[in-house]
């Protein structure tokens, strides 16, 4: 059974452009959230999807959307890159009837130059 | 706004040491609380957690950890590290009915051997 997984694992941008992160959840999980990890922090919640469609936000800009397919894999976009926003992305899965029991990815690191 | 303090940045012990690490949140609700932990090179894992019932709570790997609601506390215990504990380890909140994580700046556990 595979855990959740996420890709690239390693992505290095410039300020401005855009970029685009993926992530599969467990097995039998329906419900994705993301996370961003800045170094030498703890994972900051950016959103949470379920049944395609956005549940909880954090306090992250409008920069910051994502998107979940019918198959519950999910993809996190950020716009007009800021050197800030290099940090690891995290993705973590839940199924619907214990979505406290979340399960992390490996995550994506994101370096913007 | 939420928060979990983790007051131990860093932490040196040699083996067969106790350990106690702190954690501190600010809500006056119903929280969900738990512990993860990330061994080098690893995912965030779930060490344990504690939803209601009896206060403390029994994790993996002989860890456990002690809700104390009046203190706002929620602090993990060992009562002799191995070096194999060498690892940051988060705490995290949930409100209860919500979703939205709120995860502490961790603490890197070093145990020298």
């Amino acid at each position: 059974d595979a855990g959740v997984t996420q890709s690239p694992t390693h992505l290095i941008k410039t300020r401005g452009q855009q970029v685009t992160l993926r992530c599969s959840p467990k097995s039998g999980h329906d419900t994705v959230s993301w996370y961003q990890q800045a170094l030498g922090q703890g994972p900051q919640f950016i959103f949470q999807y379920y049944e395609e469609e956005e549940r909880q936000r954090g306090n992250f800009p409008d920069r910051f959307s994502g998107h979940q397919f019918p198959n519950y894999s999910s993809e996190l976009n950020v716009n007009a890159l800021l050197l800030g926003d290099s940090a690891l992305y995290l993705c973590a899965s839940s199924p619907t009837s214990l979505r406290e029991t979340q399960y992390f990815g490996p995550g994506t690191r994101l370096l913007v130059l | 706004a939420q928060s979990v303090s983790q007051h131990n940045h860093h932490v040196i012990l040699s083996e067969a040491a106790s350990l106690e690490l702190g954690c501190n949140y600010s809500y006056g609700g119903t929280v969900n609380l738990f512990w993860y932990v990330q061994y080098p090179g690893q995912h965030l894992q779930l060490l344990l957690k504690y939803f209601s019932g009896d206060p403390l709570v029994k994790g993996i790997k002989g860890f456990e950890a002690e809700f104390i609601k009046s203190k706002f506390s929620f602090n993990l215990r060992k009562p002799s590290v191995q070096w194999s504990d060498t690892a940051e380890y988060f705490c995290a909140v949930t409100l209860r009915n919500f979703n939205k994580f709120y995860f502490g700046s961790g603490t890197k556990l070093n145990v020298k051997p």
